[in-house]
């Protein structure tokens, strides 16, 4: 089928720890890949994105690499900081030609504490 | 660029009352996606307009579940005869037809049906 599994939260870290958030997925073919971001008591974001296999996706810090072996698009950062505490989502498009819809995840909760 | 915006924020309203949702999209975007997120989950996808046409609908939009976009603008979402389940987070992205599909989320309407 079609889905997008991300590792369960709370993850709690220190201040400039090291973060990886799991996202896997199952798909017919080879999707475009996102995480979105939403901050406390505000809406989603996108945070990056990536639209091929081995693509690597960057933002403000983030990065995760599209891998096709794996199906996998895991979310990291080098060093945290409080201000990244958030609910972070990975999704595939869906729909042929990547026209369709976004299939989400869970949701992981980040805590980062100083 | 003032992003998608969403009205209301909030709405309480008592079962089995109609209520009316409207999404105003990014000015440039021709497509338009209404979603649905219940607590500690990712958004579900519920419906989406390409201009005015409805493209697809999920099957968790039911009878009582209508969505419009009459002028390929400003979008509706109505839910007729409100149950409790009903209750959750009404989120409305918009994206361009070209490149990548990217969709950007308004900050979303909670609707919580007593």
């Amino acid at each position: 089928g079609n889905s997008v599994t991300q590792m369960e939260g709370p993850v709690t870290l220190s201040e400039e720890a090291f973060l990886t958030i799991n996202c896997t997925y199952t798909a017919t073919g080879y999707p475009s890949l996102f995480w979105y971001v939403q901050y406390p008591g505000e809406g989603l974001q996108l945070l990056l994105k990536a639209t091929k296999a081995d693509d690597k996706g960057s933002n403000k810090g983030f990065e995760a690499t599209y891998r096709k072996e794996t199906t996998s698009f895991h979310l990291e950062k080098g060093s945290v900081q409080v201000s990244d505490s958030a609910v972070y989502f990975c999704a595939r498009l869906t729909g042929s030609s990547n026209t369709g819809k976004l299939i989400f995840g869970q949701g992981t909760t980040l805590q980062v504490k100083p | 660029d003032t992003g998608v915006s969403q009205n209301p924020r909030h709405k309480i309203t008592k079962r089995g009352q109609n209520v009316t949702f409207r999404c105003d999209p990014i000015s440039e975007h021709n497509r338009l996606y209404w979603y649905r997120q219940t607590l500690g989950q990712g958004p579900e996808f519920l419906t989406y307009f390409q201009n005015e046409a409805q493209l697809e609908k999920s099957r968790l939009l039911s009878d009582r579940f209508s969505a419009e976009r009459p002028k390929g603008s400003f979008s509706t979402l109505e839910i007729q005869r409100t149950e409790q389940g009903d209750s959750a987070m009404y989120l409305c992205a918009s994206s361009s037809s070209g490149g990548l599909y990217e969709q950007y989320f308004g900050p979303g309407t909670r609707l919580t049906v007593t």
